[in-house]
């Protein structure tokens, strides 16, 4: 089964930074492009950004450019999320997902909850 | 990167049928065959249901459908149940392997 399961979540004073980390499991990690998909507190769903199969090929939504940093570990079967310079609207909680070759993300982890106050 | 624009809330009773629409522009719904939908029950992982439209995942009840006319996709339930009631989300593809969703949709099953 596929299993997709975050961690690094957690309290980060605003400006500060945090990496998040995805341990992938039951599917081929190193051939599979991957992204990173934000839910603000009561707000919808938002995505963040992409990563092509080989990590050669990064994507982000414009609100996080420059300051969010999208990578992978095929070794390690593992996708990260470098975030800085935090703001209060980056608070949300944060989901890995498999991007599947019909451009759906067919795969879902439960989430880490990353909170961003002073 | 504007959000598609879906009805916030739509409702039916069990065994009908509701359609939820997923608005955007002719550089995202409207450009490529790449809408997705998602069902999301709070404090769980988003569900693929539809992918490209129209294709549905393995396990995926035929009852859920997907269309699309020019800049607006639609997400059709039909012979609703109660565990269908969730919250939905469109996606489509923007641009240089960029992605944007819809606001969500909160759909009660009466």
């Amino acid at each position: 089964d596929v299993q997709l399961v975050e961690s690094g979540g957690g309290l980060v004073q605003p400006g500060g930074s945090l990496r998040l980390s995805c341990a992938a499991s039951g599917f081929t990690f190193g051939k599979s492009w991957m992204t990173w998909v934000r839910q603000a507190p009561g707000r919808g769903l938002e995505w963040v950004a992409n990563i092509k199969d080989d990590g050669s090929w990064t994507f982000y939504v414009d609100s996080v450019k420059g300051r969010f940093t999208i990578s992978k570990d095929n070794a390690r079967n593992s996708l990260y999320l470098q975030m800085s310079s935090l703001r209060a609207d980056d608070t949300a909680v944060y989901y890995c997902a498999v991007w599947g070759d019909g451009w759906g993300f067919d795969y879902w982890g439960q989430g880490t909850l990353v909170t961003v106050s002073s | 990167q504007s959000a598609l624009t879906q009805p916030r809330s739509v409702s039916g009773s069990p065994g009908q049928s509701v359609t939820i629409s997923c608005t955007g522009t002719s550089s995202d719904v409207g450009a490529y065959n790449y809408v997705s939908w998602y069902q999301h029950y709070p404090g769980k992982a988003p569900k693929l249901m539809i992918y490209e439209v129209n294709k549905r995942p393995s396990g995926v009840p035929d009852r859920f459908s997907g269309s699309k006319s020019g800049n607006t996709a639609s997400l059709i339930i039909s012979g609703l149940q109660g565990e269908d009631e969730a919250d939905y989300y469109c996606c489509s593809a923007a641009g240089d392997y960029t992605m944007v969703f819809g606001g969500g949709t909160k759909l009660t099953v009466l």
